[in-house]
Formats: structure tokens, sequence, C-alpha cells
């Protein structure tokens, strides 16, 4: 199985700051690779696949980056809405796809 | 407007069973692959089962294998998972997810209901 490690598991940043997530995968996975963001008590929803596209409607302060084992998730300026578990997700074992540990994203 | 809702969960004892249901609207149900995925309390989404557009073809987790069935009803736009031998650790919030946009992501979901072993 495909393992993908999340760093860091929960951050605390000020509204307007830059925030940076990791994802590393157990082994190659080109790019492979979706994000998703998840509020309490709802479905995760997904906002950047194979690595850096942003799915249609997600605002453009969020980016994804890298391939093969390496990925980068970020939010360009932090807002409110923002609070919520990020969760990186690998394909390239369609259909068994996993997930990461997910990052919860905290206002300062 | 693609929707999924998800029924059939509760509370049941270890060595249990249960039939989730997922009903489905907004898009040519008959065309696409579906899957499960749960969420256990505090923990990641974990993929659990999935099956093609014509039902031919299903996979699970390994978590899974040998006792949970997935199956579909493309005449009612309905997905099913039949879970028998439950155990504590299938206490999970579980999710019909479709990939509509494509089969390599997840853009729809279930709003997911809540099964516990206990």
């Amino acid at each position: 199985d495909i393992q993908m490690t999340q760093s860091p598991s929960s951050l605390s940043a000020s509204v307007g700051d830059r925030v940076t997530i990791t994802c590393q995968a157990s082994q190659d996975i080109s790019n492979y690779l979706n994000w998703y963001q998840q509020k309490p008590g709802r479905a995760p929803k997904l906002l950047i696949f194979d690595a850096s596209n942003l799915e249609r409607g997600v605002p453009s302060r969020f980016s994804g980056s890298g391939s093969a084992t390496d990925f980068t998730f970020t939010i360009s300026s932090l807002q409110p809405e923002d609070i919520a578990t990020y969760y990186c997700q690998q394909y390239d074992s369609l259909p068994q796809v996993t997930f990461g540990g997910g990052t919860k994203v905290e206002i300062k | 407007e693609v929707q999924l809702m998800e029924s059939g969960g509760g509370l049941v004892q270890p060595g249990g069973s249960l039939r989730l249901s997922c009903a489905a609207s907004g898009f040519t149900f008959r065309n696409y692959g579906v899957n499960w995925v749960r969420q256990a309390p505090g923990k990641g989404p974990e993929w659990v089962s999935a099956i093609t557009s014509s039902g031919g073809r299903s996979d699970y987790a390994d978590s899974v294998k040998g006792r949970f069935t997935i199956s579909r009803d493309n005449s009612k736009n309905t997905l099913f998972l039949q879970m028998d031998s439950l155990r504590v650790e299938d206490t999970a919030v579980y999710y019909c997810v479709v990939g509509y946009g494509s089969g390599t992501y997840y853009d729809y979901w279930g709003q997911g209901t809540l099964v516990i072993v206990s």
C-alpha cells in the first residue's frame, strides 16, 4: 500500500499569513495527488487535482505543487473561512486510493 | 446538480450486519463508477470499496474484504453496501462518493451516514 505522510498535523497562523502543508508519498506517484478541505461535520471538498490544478470555483489563494514523492499545498493569504482540516490523497493505485493523516489549520 | 444521499446507518452490535444505501440524482448514474469512503472519529478518510458503472467489477480495502459487499441498482440509481461481521473498528461515517469530472478524484460526496458498532 502507498502511504501518505502529511506535515504538520496541525498549525496555527494569523489571517493573511502564507500557510504551507507538505505531503510525502512512500513511493513515486507522479502527479497523482489531490487535496481536499474538510470543515467540521461536513464531507471533504476537492480543492486541487493532479497535484496543481485548481478545482472550478475554488479561490486562487489555494495552490498545489510537486511530483514523484514530495508535494506541497499552499494558502497564499489565510482567511477565516479557511479554518478546516486538509488532506492529501494519492490515486496512483486506483481504485485503492489513500489519504494523508490530515493537517488541522487554526487561526492564531 | 449531482446529489448523493446515504441512509441506513445506525447502532449495531459487534458481529452484526447493516445495509447502507446511497440514492443518486442529477447525473446519469449508470455511466459512473462509485465508491464508499469512511471516516472514523478524528481520523482521515479511508477508501472502503468501489464498483464499476455496470457493476461488473468491485474492489475492497483489505480491512473489509470478505465482510462487506458493494452492489448497485442502475434502474433505481442506488448504490448499496452490505456490511456483515461488523467490528468496533468499523465505526465511522460512511460516504458515497463519485468522481464525476474524472475517475481520478472525488468531486461529489454525500452527507454521510454514521455507523456505530458497539
